[in-house]
């Protein structure tokens, strides 16, 4: 089985910067997505990795280290749009279906 | 491409109706998935399919629900009979057979089972 963790809740300030970590414990990983659900939408792609190292996509960063089971997205110039839910998914065997996380709930105040 | 189609997007039933939930992929995709959201378990997979051939419905939560794809166009997920506690988002996506290719989610269908 897989075990994806990651935290409930954060909060910060429009304009700042953001980390949202990620730790996963699985067997044949084969990669990791990340994905953002505003209240009352569907999921949509943000992020794909699967080697290690950062992939940046304009204010949206993400990073993986796959000997340590961590990602983290980083948020830059943070908007209020930006308020979200940002759920974390691992690929692993070779499905290539992802397990998702249970998903950051992020609070961007004034 | 429209997307992927869901239908419909809000249901309120009555304990032990017959649900039924329907879903279009993005033409060309192989493969199908069935999700079920709630703020206490999060997203959780019910059944995927691949080529309309059902793969893994082990996140079935019981023999209520059930799960058909008659064609690459065209999915079901029944509920019979419904419960309270199957109130939920459900959702529907789609994804190529590249591993790499995010899947891509319907707008969901809100139930109520009152």
């Amino acid at each position: 089985g897989q075990n994806i963790d990651q935290p409930t809740e954060m909060t910060a300030t429009e304009g700042a910067i953001v980390q949202i970590n990620c730790t996963y414990q699985t067997s044949g990983f084969n990669g990791l997505f990340w994905y953002q659900q505003h209240a009352g939408e569907a999921p949509t792609f943000l992020s794909y990795n699967v080697l290690d190292g950062l992939e940046e996509k304009g204010r949206f960063s993400s990073f993986l280290s796959r000997s340590k089971g961590y990602s983290y997205l980083l948020l830059k110039e943070l908007q209020m749009k930006d308020s979200a839910s940002y759920l974390c998914a691992v690929g692993s065997g070779g499905s290539y279906i992802p397990t998702f996380g249970r998903g950051t709930s992020l609070i961007v105040h004034p | 491409d429209a997307g992927v189609i869901q239908s419909p997007r809000h249901e309120v039933t009555e304990m032990g109706q017959e649900v039924t939930l329907r879903c279009k992929p993005i033409s060309g995709h192989d493969y199908l998935f069935w999700y079920r959201q709630t703020m206490m378990r999060g997203l959780e997979l019910l059944i995927y399919f691949n080529n309309n051939v059902p793969i893994d419905d082990s996140g079935m939560p019981e023999d209520r629900f059930s799960a058909k794809m008659p064609n690459a166009s065209f999915s079901t997920l029944k509920i019979q009979p419904s419960e309270p506690r199957d109130s939920a988002v459900y959702f529907c996506a789609s994804k190529s057979d590249r591993p790499q290719e995010t899947q891509y989610f319907g707008p969901g269908t809100r139930l109520l089972v009152l």
